[in-house]
């Protein structure tokens, strides 16, 4: 079954530093990589997802890139905030026709300090 | 348009009793998943269901674990005998299914504690 790796498991910026998490997964069937956002005691949050046939996208300050090659995605955030600090895990999933599971990876806590 | 809902939000049971988690999904949305996520760690697969069947049970326990999603009602998740190591918060999704490549959206999570 896949297997999706995440580094670094903690993560602390300067406010206004920009911020990367990297993914590796091991299935090449898996096409679809969304990262979720979660706060403390909250629901994990759908903020980007990436599509195997692209190969980059932007949303505002947040952006996640794709090498299908190496089997990796990364989600970039910019000019990070302190409300950007929480969980973010990432997770890798092959849709064939018909919605399937995700495979998370193991979380990585971002703070962002003033 | 309403989120995912999910209830009850804090659930407390004794070692041996039954627990029952309930799940609506967002309108429109035909797939549930539910995901286990123990204290400190990421979110980990259970089960998937469609109206009335079970698309994929690979992660849930083979005993006391069982999940249903009738053709009228939410989805349950029900763990019968309840042991110390259920303790988690249980996260349901769901999704449109069809050409929407897989985007869930995920419920506010019911936090099991089993005393």
């Amino acid at each position: 079954g896949e297997n999706v790796e995440q580094h670094p498991s903690t993560l602390s910026v300067q406010e206004g530093d920009s911020a990367v998490i990297k993914c590796t997964y091991s299935d090449s069937a898996s096409n679809y990589f969304p990262w979720y956002k979660q706060e403390l005691g909250k629901r994990p949050q759908l903020i980007i997802d990436i599509r195997s046939n692209v190969g980059e996208k932007k949303d505002q300050r947040i952006a996640v890139t794709l090498n299908k090659t190496a089997k990796h995605f990364s989600l970039h955030i910019t000019e990070t905030q302190p409300e950007d600090s929480a969980v973010y895990f990432c997770a890798a999933s092959s849709f064939t026709g018909t919605a399937s599971k995700l495979t998370f990876g193991t979380g990585t806590r971002l703070q962002v300090t003033l | 348009n309403a989120g995912v809902m999910q209830n009850p939000r804090h659930l407390v049971r004794r070692r041996g009793q039954e627990a029952r988690l309930r799940c609506s999904p967002m309108k429109g949305h035909s797939h549930v998943y539910w995901y286990r996520q123990l204290p400190e760690e990421g979110l980990k697969f259970m089960v998937y269901l469609q109206k009335e069947n079970i698309i994929d049970e690979s992660g849930m326990p083979k005993e006391r674990f069982s999940a249903e999603f009738p053709k009228e009602g939410p989805s349950i998740l029900r763990i019968q005998q309840v042991v110390r190591g259920d303790s988690a918060a249980y996260f349901c999704a769901s999704s449109p299914g069809g050409r929407s490549y897989n985007e869930q959206f995920f419920g506010p999570g019911t936090r099991l504690t089993v005393l």
